[in-house]
């Protein structure tokens, strides 16, 4: 079945360092991939999504390109803040022959803190 | 629009008892999907509802859940002779259209079952 693999955490960096969280996945048919965001006492939010090969995402900074060779989809940020700091979620959905509706399968999420 | 809403944010039971959970999506959006998030996952995927038809279940959702959108508006997650093991927080989304559509999710209702 489709499944996502998201890098161990919790990530600690200072303000201003780079980012990278490692997803990668295995899925039936042809996935849209998305990255969640879920800031402390709020709900999850899209951070950004890439629904074919090559493609990149992006939004507030963040990035990721959907490779399909490598079934990857790594987060990047040049420059974090504080105000980063959020468990994020990877996660794809699949329409194999029309039967699955969209639903998500998400990673186990990466806790990110970012000190000043 | 005010975006997904999930009421009640937070519900303590004993172990035993019914709990019924609802949320109203997006007014405009057909699709409607309830997740299961335990402490330290990722959401788990529960059961989906297209307009008034539940379309899929996960094998997660056993015999004491059932779920119902009349009128393909609201829904309900109703969970019967409350166990432990269904402490979690769960999660509504909804989207517009098509399975490659952005999914919108409620702030979640928190159950603590004791």
């Amino acid at each position: 079945g489709d499944s996502v693999t998201q890098m161990e955490g919790p990530v600690t960096l200072s303000e201003e360092a780079f980012l990278t969280i490692n997803c990668t996945y295995t899925a039936t048919g042809y996935p849209s991939l998305f990255w969640y965001v879920q800031y402390p006492g709020e709900g999850l939010q899209l951070l950004l999504k890439a629904t074919k090969a090559d493609d990149k995402g992006s939004n507030k900074g963040f990035e990721a390109t959907y490779r399909k060779e490598t079934t990857s989809f790594h987060l990047e940020k040049g420059s974090v803040q504080v105000s980063d700091s959020a468990v994020y979620f990877c996660a794809l959905s699949t329409n194999a022959g029309g039967t699955s509706y969209g639903k998500l399968t998400f990673g186990q999420g990466t806790i990110l803190t970012v000190h000043p | 629009d005010t975006g997904v809403s999930q009421n009640p944010r937070h519900k303590i039971t004993k172990r035993g008892q019914n709990v019924t959970f609802r949320c109203d999506p997006i007014s405009e959006h057909n699709r409607l999907y309830w997740y299961r998030q335990t402490l330290g996952q990722g959401p788990e995927f529960l059961t989906y509802f297209q307009n008034e038809a539940q379309l899929e279940k996960s094998r997660l959702l056993s015999d004491r859940f059932s779920a119902e959108r009349p009128k393909g508006s609201f829904s309900t997650l109703e969970i019967q002779r409350t166990e432990q093991g269904d402490s979690a927080m769960y999660l509504c989304a909804s989207s517009q259209g098509t399975s490659r559509d952005e999914q919108y999710f409620g702030p979640g209702t928190r159950l603590t079952v004791t």
